[in-house]
């Protein structure tokens, strides 16, 4: 079935460093991809997505390209701030759709030191 | 603001008693949502798709006679657990979707329900 993987967390960067959180898929087909952000005690932001192939989603300095060629879809930022300390969903949305369904990834927590 | 809204944001609630979560499509309508838990530290785990005036669908190893989902209406959602126990407790999120399959879903999510059971 479709499932989503992530890089184990945490990870823990101090400010300015470069941040790269790696999310690999599987599929059938052509998913919509999607990064969420979850800050302590609260619910989910869409970060961003990609709905096909190339693709690049970008908001709030965070980047990332839907690769088919290796399923992937990997969060970047070139310098991380203290407030992007929380955790990070890569998520997909099956190719038929279903109305909105997401498959998560395990998350990965990420803390930004002064 | 929120599109999705989910009430309450928190509670706590005897073990053996039911506890009643709404979510809420503030902007558009949904034939569709979705519920998930999340345990502390964890991912979200899909519980089941709630389908507006038809029975919801649940994931595998999902309770249906424990976790009731009624769609009654195409902007409210709800979860009841019945019979709660501790283990019960978690984040429990709603997501509904706008839009179509073929003009591009955007998928709201909203503030999730704290549920605490003593």
């Amino acid at each position: 079935g479709d499932s989503v993987t992530q890089m184990e967390g945490p990870v823990t960067l101090s400010e300015e460093a470069f941040l790269t959180i790696n999310c690999t898929y599987t599929a059938t087909g052509y998913p919509s991809l999607f990064w969420y952000v979850q800050y302590p005690g609260e619910g989910l932001q869409l970060l961003l997505k990609a709905t096909k192939a190339d693709d690049k989603g970008s908001n709030k300095g965070f980047e990332a390209t839907y690769r088919k060629e290796t399923t992937s879809f990997h969060l970047e930022k070139g310098s991380v701030q203290v407030s992007d300390s929380a955790v990070y969903f890569c998520a997909l949305n099956p190719p038929r759709n279903q109305g909105g369904k997401l498959i998560f990834g395990q998350g990965t927590e990420l803390s930004v030191k002064p | 603001g929120a599109v999705v809204s989910q009430h309450p944001s928190r509670v706590i609630c005897k073990s053996g008693t039911s506890v009643k979560i709404e979510c809420r499509s503030l902007d558009f309508q949904a034939t569709t949502m979705f519920w998930y838990r999340q345990f502390p530290k964890k991912s979200l785990m899909l519980m089941a798709t709630s389908n507006e005036g038809s029975k919801a669908t649940y994931e595998q190893g999902v309770e249906k006679d424990k976790f009731l989902i009624n769609h009654a209406s195409l902007t409210l959602s709800t979860l009841t657990v019945t019979s709660a126990h501790p283990e019960d407790s978690s984040f429990y999120i709603c997501s509904a979707s706008s839009g179509s399959q073929y003009s591009g879903n955007t998928i709201y999510f909203g503030e999730g329900s704290w549920l605490t059971v003593v």
